[in-house]
Formats: C-alpha cells, structure tokens, sequence
C-alpha cells in the first residue's frame, strides 16, 4: 500500500522568504496529490493540488511539482506572510478513494 | 452551501460513557471519511462510506468503534465504552464520488476529551 514521509516536520522562515515542503511516495500508480493547509484549531483545507499529467501547477503564491520518476512533489511558498503560518499535509490516495496524509510540517513565518 | 457539518464541536466524557458523533456531508456528496488527529499519530483514516455503504474500515481501532452511515445525508460515530486514549479530534469529510483524484472536504471537527 501507499506510505507518505513528508519533511520536514518543523519549518521557521522569516516574512518575505520562500518555504518548500517535500513528500515522498511509494506507490508508483499514484496519481492525485492534494495539500491541505491546516491552521491552530481549525479543519484541514485543500490549497492546492496535482495530477500525475503535469509537473508543476501554480496558483498565486503557491506551487506544486511533481517528479514521478523519483516519487516525490513539493509544496513551493513564495514571499511568505504570517498568515502562511499554519500546518501542512501532503497526500496520495491509497486504494480507491482513500488518502494517506504525511505526518505534518509546522511552519513558522516570523514577522 | 454549508460544508460538511460536525457536532458537537467539543465532548467531554468520562471513562466508560459511550460517546455519538454525528456528520452531515456535503448535499450531492457520494462518499463520506471519518479521520482521527492526535499529535503522536497525525490523521488517521478511520473509514469510508460510498454510497452509504461501509468500503473500508480496516482503520477503525478496535471493536469500541463503530460508525453507520443510514442515508446520503447522515453518519455517525460511537465509542462504546470511550476510553482516555481515544481524546482527540476526530474529522469527517466528504467527497464528490470517491474517486481516486476527488477533493475530500474536511467538518470543522469534534474535540473528544475522555477522563
């Protein structure tokens, strides 16, 4: 089945700066890798997202790549502001319908 | 549209009680996930609903835990007898149709604490 190590847990970076969070996978028929965003308290949200057909997708300040040959992808935050502050999960599907998360990383945006 | 909606928002309970939490997903919504976040283990997948109809509970802890799932709009989860180690916040999202690339919507989350 499908495993996710995501790194790294924790993540400081000063405002204005660029925050890049990797995961690995196992499963080379993976096809979908969403990451939620998930603040102190609150729901996990979905921020962005990938399918196996493209590389790199960009929305705004945030960017995914995907290389399937290695079977990593990574979350790229640009010009990082204090609301960045929050924890993020990577994750790919497991069997049918089924998401495996990674463990988290806490990033910190210091003003 | 009012997203996936969780109650209640926070439980406290003692050891022994049984424990119901309820899920209403979102309307037109085909597959419907219980999660459990603790700090030691992250989100974990509990089970899943599609079509109301239980697919996969190989997450489910043990037999203290049971969830059903009577109609499109409805789900819910009990722990019977809860015990300290089930505290956390449990999740339920919904998706689309289940499918492999579906977006999965997360409620707002019940915090458990158990005594």
């Amino acid at each position: 089945g499908e495993n996710v190590e995501q790194h790294p847990s924790t993540l400081s970076v000063q405002e204005g700066d660029s925050a890049v969070i990797k995961c690995t996978y196992s499963d080379s028929a993976s096809n979908y890798f969403p990451w939620y965003k998930q603040e102190l308290g609150k729901r996990p949200q979905l921020i962005i997202d990938i399918r196996s057909n493209v590389g790199e997708k960009k929305d705004q300040r945030i960017a995914v790549t995907l290389n399937k040959t290695a079977k990593h992808f990574s979350l790229h935050i640009t010009e990082t502001q204090p609301e960045d502050s929050a924890v993020y999960f990577c994750a790919a599907p497991r069997g049918t319908g089924k998401l495996i998360f990674g463990q988290g990383t806490t990033l910190q945006v210091k003003p | 549209d009012a997203g996936v909606i969780q109650s209640p928002r926070h439980e406290v309970t003692e050891m022994g009680q049984e424990v119901t939490l309820r899920c209403k997903p979102i309307s037109g919504h085909n597959s419907l996930f219980w999660y459990r976040q603790t700090m030691m283990r992250g989100l974990e997948l509990l089970i899943y609903f599609n079509n109301n109809v239980p697919i996969d509970d190989s997450g489910m802890p043990e037999d203290r835990f049971s969830a059903k799932m009577p109609n499109a709009s409805f789900s819910t989860l009990k722990i019977q007898p809860s015990e300290p180690r089930d505290s956390a916040v449990y999740f339920c999202a919904s998706s689309l149709s289940g499918g492999d690339t579906d977006t999965q919507y997360f409620g707002p989350g019940t915090r458990l604490t158990v005594l």
